[in-house]
Formats: structure tokens, sequence, C-alpha cells
């Protein structure tokens, strides 16, 4: 099945730095792509869905690679700010409508 | 818009009684349901597929004997953990979707056990 890994566990970068989560996956059948923020004590919050057909999407204050031909999918927070402090994970998900997450990465983002 | 929601929200149990957690689809036919664990400090672990029409497709390490799952019509679904113990801790994710890729999901089901 499908496994995706992802990197790094945590993160630490000062505010207006930027912050990069990377995961990658094995199914090449993949073709739909999540992040999700997760804040302490509550679910999980939508960032950007990526179909397999577009590379880059921009979002607010951060934007997501897809590389197909790495299996690589990655978020990138432009100009981090505290309240970008919480939990990210990424999930792919391919045509036998079952969605896989990785690790999570725990971002702190200080003043 | 498509929303979901799960009840109850928090819940504690005794180790070795049994709780059952609902999932409520509105605004869009949940013609798919899926239940997710998040134990603490951890990923979120698919616990099983449930596609109206077919048989619910439980994943490695789960099993319906533990987790029997209800998808009785497009807007709900339930699971029950029986038999809670402390590994069975955790938030529990209902996603739900209608036929495409983009899955729904509720705010969850926090499980204590004591």
């Amino acid at each position: 099945g499908e496994q995706v890994e992802q990197r790094p566990p945590h993160l630490s970068v000062r505010e207006g730095d930027s912050a990069v989560i990377t995961c990658t996956y094995t199914d090449p059948n993949s073709y739909y792509f999540f992040w999700y923020k997760q804040e302490p004590g509550a679910s999980l919050q939508l960032l950007m869905k990526v179909f397999s057909s577009t590379e880059i999407n921009e979002g607010q204050g951060f934007t997501v690679l897809l590389n197909k031909k790495d299996k690589r999918l990655s978020l990138n927070l432009t100009a981090a700010h505290p309240g970008d402090s919480a939990a990210y994970f990424c999930a792919v998900s391919g045509s036998n409508n079952r969605i896989f997450f990785g690790d999570g990465t725990q971002l702190v983002v200080k003043p | 818009g498509a929303l979901v929601y799960q009840y109850p929200r928090r819940t504690i149990c005794k180790s070795g009684t049994s709780m059952r957690m609902e999932c409520q689809a509105v605004g869009f036919q949940a013609t798919s349901v899926a239940w997710y664990r998040q134990s603490p400090q951890k990923t979120f672990e698919l616990i099983a597929l449930s596609t109206v029409n077919s048989a619910i497709k439980y994943e490695q390490n789960f099993t319906q004997e533990k987790f029997p799952i209800s998808h009785p019509n497009l807007s709900f679904s339930s699971m029950t953990v029986l038999n809670a113990y402390l590994e069975d801790r955790g938030l529990y994710l209902c996603g739900a979707r209608e036929g495409g890729y983009e899955q729904y999901f509720g705010p969850g089901t926090r499980l204590t056990v004591l």
C-alpha cells in the first residue's frame, strides 16, 4: 500500500523566516494531495488540495509544490508568524479512494 | 456547503467498556465514509473505508470485531470501539466524500479511556 514519509518531524523557525515541510510517497498512481493544519486539541483544517495536473499552488502565505517524477510534495510557508505554530500533515489519495497521512511536522514559530 | 458533524466531541469511558461515535454529513451525499484514529502524538491511521453498496474494508491492524461500523444511508455513519483499552485513546475522525476525491472531515471525537 501507499507509504507517505514526512520530514522534518519538528521544525523551529524565527518569525519572518520561511519553513519548508516535505512529503514523499510511493504509489505512482496517487493523484490527489492535501495539506492540513492541526492546532493543539483541534481537528484538521484544510490548507490546500492539489491535483496531480498542477505543480504549483499558492495560498495565503504559503506555496505547495508537487513533483510527480520524484513523488514529492512540499509546503513552503514563505514568511512564518507565530500563528502558524501547529502540526502540519500531508495526505495522499489515489484511485482506491483511501487517504494516507504523513507522520506530521510540529512547527514552532518564535517571535 | 458540505459539512460533517461528529458526536460526541469528547467522551470518557472505562477500560473494557464500549463507546459508539457518530458521523453526520450535511449538504452532500456521503457515498463513502472513512474512519481514522490519531493516537496521542501520532498521525492519522485509516481504520476502515465504507462505501455504499460495498463491503466495509478494514485496514491492517483494525478489525470489524473491534471497530464495527454502520453506514445505513447517505448521510450517516457510526463506529463503535468495543472493549476499549488505553491504546484506543485518541482523536477519531470521520471523513466523508460524495463520489469525487475531496474528503470532508468532521471535528472528531476525542476518546479518553480510564
